[in-house]
């Protein structure tokens, strides 16, 4: 187990709708990333957050939206949601001072379907 | 725009045997390579990772290879055990950006 947890575990939603969704890092670990991964894909990388501020982010429009917060948890928020955004989205917390070599604790994910 | 690829979705190898998951890349600006085990209802999990400026990492069973000049990434599992069963993914860093192959689902057979 890596003390990383996610809520909630599935999740459904309708087309146009909103979804916020939770992560909770180790103590301590002060970088999270969020990463999307469809059926029969690799995790697809959303975007990273270090000290409350996003410092890196992959080919997701604005409606992808993330916050971190000052213990250690995180939220990942979608706007007008699209039946493609149907999938797992994993998070991934970090001990690190920014850098991108530091070993990533996955959460077991948070199941969207789009209806 | 695949810049991380895993060509093989499976893999099937008998208890004791070698296994070797490929992985292929595009990017030469990748600075550190890393391999994550999955299973089921579970988040991936590190195994062993790489930096580009080495061509092999050991640790256990388990010793990645990197092959800069076919951009080519292998993990082998020597010797496999039933409890590897899993899908592995190989990822890869830049620029504060980080890429996941599709997967290789290894079977073990005992």
């Amino acid at each position: 187990e890596t003390g990383v947890t996610q809520s909630p575990t599935h999740l459904i939603k309708t087309r146009g709708q909103q979804v916020t969704l939770r992560c909770s890092s180790q103590s301590g670990h002060n970088t999270v990333s969020w990463y999307q991964q469809a059926l029969g894909q690799g995790p697809q990388f959303i975007f990273q957050y270090y000290r409350e501020e996003e410092n890196g982010r992959g080919n997701f429009p604005p409606r992808f939206s993330g916050l971190q917060f000052p213990n250690y948890s995180s939220e990942l928020n979608v706007n007008a949601l699209e039946l493609d955004d149907s999938a797992l989205y994993l998070c991934a917390s970090s001990l690190t001072s920014g850098g991108w070599t530091d070993t990533q604790y996955f959460g077991p994910g948070t199941r969207l379907t789009v209806l | 725009d695949q810049q991380v690829k895993q060509n093989s979705p499976s893999l099937s190898v008998q208890e004791g045997r070698i296994s070797i998951l490929n992985c292929d890349y595009t990017n030469s600006m990748f600075d550190y390579f890393l391999w994550y085990k999955k299973y089921p209802a579970e988040g991936p999990t590190f195994l062993i990772s790489i930096s580009s400026i080495k061509d092999k990492n050991e640790d256990g069973r388990f010793t990645v290879f990197l092959n800069k000049s076919a951009k080519h990434l292998s993990l082998h599992i020597v010797p496999s055990q039933p409890g590897d069963s899993a899908v592995y993914f190989c990822a890869a860093t830049s620029l504060n950006k980080f890429y996941f192959g599709s997967g290789t689902k290894l079977n073990v057979k005992p």
